[in-house]
């Protein structure tokens, strides 16, 4: 079965740095492409960032291009998110999710994302 | 960025009954769209890809539809645990874009 298990979240002031963790489990990870997709209350659900199964493509949303970081350690079974300058609009619950089929690079149009982990809440505040 | 809009946002329905979801796209999308259904404290779950092609486990009572611009979710009879909240999404273009929701709730 797979699982995801986010990390990292937490408590943070405007203008900080967080990073986010997700350990992934129950498939060959390295074959996959992974996402971040965050939600919150006033803005739904918005893509954040995917990089591919070999980090040979990365793609983020345009509130985050330029603050945010995505990585991948295959070794490790597990993804990041680098989150710098961070904005109170920023706050969310963030979602590690999987493509659901393998060997596609992100930023085509067979980026299905499934599953999705339980999320890590974010909050930026003074 | 293709927008996605869902109507209603919300419904009241009883057990039993017929529920249909509409999501529109606001450009041609062909089929590349998937539907989520999201209960309170938990993850999106995906129901449906490729506009109705029914993920593996998901019971037969979900249905989707369209095509291009214009889609359905129908759940042909609605039971206890559908009452959620269901999401739109598509993966045709980045950046990928979600529906609004559409919240089914009890009558």
């Amino acid at each position: 079965e797979v699982h995801l298990v986010e990390s990292g979240g937490g408590l943070v002031q405007p203008g900080r740095s967080l990073r986010l963790s997700c350990a992934a489990s129950g498939f060959p990870f390295d074959d996959y492409g992974m996402h971040w997709v965050r939600q919150t209350p006033g803005k739904g659900l918005e893509w954040v960032s995917g990089i591919s199964w070999n980090s040979g493509k990365i793609g983020y949303g345009d509130s985050v291009k330029g603050r945010f970081t995505i990585s991948r350690d295959n070794a490790k079974n597990s993804v990041y998110l680098q989150m710098n300058s961070l904005r109170a609009e920023d706050t969310a619950f963030y979602y590690c999710v999987k493509d659901m089929y393998p060997y596609y690079d992100i930023l085509t149009d067979q980026n299905w994302l499934d599953p999705w982990g339980q999320g890590t809440l974010v909050t930026v505040s003074s | 960025d293709i927008q996605l809009t869902q109507s209603p946002s919300f419904l009241s329905a009883s057990v039993g009954d017929r529920v249909t979801i509409t999501c529109r796209a606001s450009q041609g999308i062909r089929s590349y769209l998937a539907w989520y259904q999201q209960r309170p404290g938990k993850a999106p779950k995906l129901l449906i890809y490729a506009a109705s092609t029914l993920q593996s486990g998901v019971p037969s009572r979900f249905s989707g539809s369209g095509s291009g611009t214009d889609f359905t979710l129908t759940i042909s009879s609605l039971q206890p645990e559908d009452f959620a909240t269901y999401y739109c999404q598509q993966v045709n273009s980045y950046p990928l874009t979600f529906g609004g929701g559409t919240k089914v709730d009890i009558k």
